[in-house]
């Protein structure tokens, strides 16, 4: 189970960070990342981080203002952002990164999600 | 990235109808394709990865086909529980991108 929190109204420009606390499974394990979705607009991956944090990366869109992190012993993901944009705003949710495997080979997939968390950016 | 276009991006269909939502890649994805769920306030639930895997747990109804750039997920004998907003998305190449969806509500 994910469960997100965090979220809220912030202003543009502002800063915010969304937790997401993990159960029921080996989270120490399992790449994560942060998936949002705009109103009424598709999901947009926004981050991910390897199981022991070596290894992260970034949308454009949000490179060099949000910072994905974990905390294994916590089971526990974040993600912080700021300088946000109105644009910024959306459903956040957390997802697990698994491999499904299929005729010899493993394929990336998003198979365990969180509940959501809104976040509204607006003056 | 690469670019993910679904169609129809809206459809009306009856319980026990076959529906066909097709998925285009910008470029060659060879099967890295994954088909998800949504239901209004609910999170995307995984239904069918390497373009035609069933996740466990997911009736046999979905099917998915196809390689390369053009997919296609079928549901045979729409159920009501299956009235609903389908994604597809790319594992290809990070940044593992979605399309925008095709919503399948009741005629």
């Amino acid at each position: 189970q994910l469960v997100e929190s965090g979220g809220g109204l912030v202003r543009p420009g502002g800063s915010l960070r969304l937790s997401c606390a993990a159960s029921g499974f080996t989270f120490r394990s399992y790449g994560m990342n942060w998936v949002r979705q705009a109103p009424g607009k598709g999901p947009e991956w926004v981050a991910s981080i390897s199981a022991n944090s070596d290894r992260s990366d970034y949308a454009d869109s949000v490179k060099g203002r949000f910072t994905i992190s974990r905390d294994n012993p916590k089971n526990s993901l974040y993600l912080q952002m700021s300088s946000l944009r109105v644009d910024d705003t959306g459903v956040y949710f957390c997802a697990t990164e698994g491999l499904g495997y299929s005729e010899g080979s493993d394929f990336p997939l998003f198979d365990h999600w969180g509940q959501g968390m809104l976040v509204t950016v607006s003056s | 990235d690469i670019q993910m276009t679904q169609s129809p991006s809206s459809l009306s269909a009856s319980v026990g109808d076959r529906v066909t939502i097709t998925c285009r890649a910008s470029q060659s994805i060879s099967n890295f394709l994954n088909w998800y769920q949504q239901k209004p306030g609910k999170a995307p639930r995984l239904l069918i990865f390497a373009a035609s895997s069933w996740q466990n747990g997911v009736p046999s109804r979905f099917s998915g086909s196809g390689s390369g750039t053009e997919f296609t997920l079928t549901i045979r004998g729409l159920q009501p529980e299956d009235f609903a907003t389908y994604y597809c998305q790319q594992s290809y190449s990070p940044p593992f991108t979605f399309g925008p969806g095709t919503r399948v509500d009741i005629k």
